[in-house]
């Protein structure tokens, strides 16, 4: 059975830095793209990017590119989503997935909420 | 700039079937797999549907996607309505640059 396990809840003060994990079960880790798609508070899906464990390719949304860090540890089957730098407006859960190029998520994790504030 | 819209909102009663429409702008439908995506109230989504009319394996076969080419638009069916049914149901494809691309969410209640 496949299984993508996220991190816990998060809180964090603006300016901080912060990585969450995505820990894959279940299937060959180097053979599926890993996604990341963040949900606002009572708002739609946003993608944000994909990363190819095998070899760390990589394609980031316009709209994240810069603001996020997408990674991978093939070691321990795990995927990261990290910041330098927190800001309040990145309040929000998010996700993690699997699948492949161009055919979509096919499997998600739990979700992982991050609360930035003062 | 390739984007997909959604109905903001749809409502069917128990045990009937509903369309729920996926309109592509700014480039073909049928370019890329269109997929689609339940998320339930408080919980992670799940894949309805992938490579447009693909069911996953556990996904009941009252579940179908299909695309109109002339319409530019994808489409989720749901027959035989539950109120478990009742969920937000996005679709999602890709843009030339192969950047995922979401549509905003249709709203499913069954009553």
């Amino acid at each position: 059975e496949v299984q993508l396990v996220q991190s816990g809840v998060e809180v964090k003060k603006p300016g901080e830095s912060l990585k969450i994990s995505c820990k894959a079960t279940g299937y060959i880790f180097t053979r599926e793209w890993i996604g990341w798609v963040r949900q606002k508070p009572g708002k739609g899906l946003e993608w944000m990017g994909i990363i190819f464990p095998d070899d760390s390719e990589t394609t980031y949304s316009p709209s994240f590119q810069g603001h996020v860090t997408l990674s991978a540890d093939k070691s321990i089957s795990s995927a990261f989503l990290q910041w330098s730098s927190l800001k309040s407006s990145d309040t929000a859960t998010y996700y993690c997935a699997s699948g492949n190029s161009g055919t979509g998520f096919k499997h998600w994790g739990q979700g992982t909420l991050v609360n930035v504030s003062s | 700039n390739f984007m997909l819209t959604q109905p903001h909102s749809v409502s069917e009663s128990p045990g009937k079937t509903v369309t729920i429409s996926c309109t592509g702008s700014g480039g073909s439908i049928a370019s890329n797999y269109v997929q689609w995506y339940q998320q339930r109230p408080g919980s992670a989504p799940i894949t309805v549907i992938y490579e447009d009319s693909q069911r996953p394996s556990g996904v009941p076969d009252r579940f179908s996607g299909s695309l109109d080419i002339s319409s530019n638009s994808a489409s989720l069916t749901i027959s035989g309505l539950k109120t478990e049914d009742e969920a937000d149901y996005y679709c999602q494809s890709y843009n030339s640059l192969n950047h995922g691309v979401f549509g905003g969410g249709t709203k499913l209640t069954v009553l």
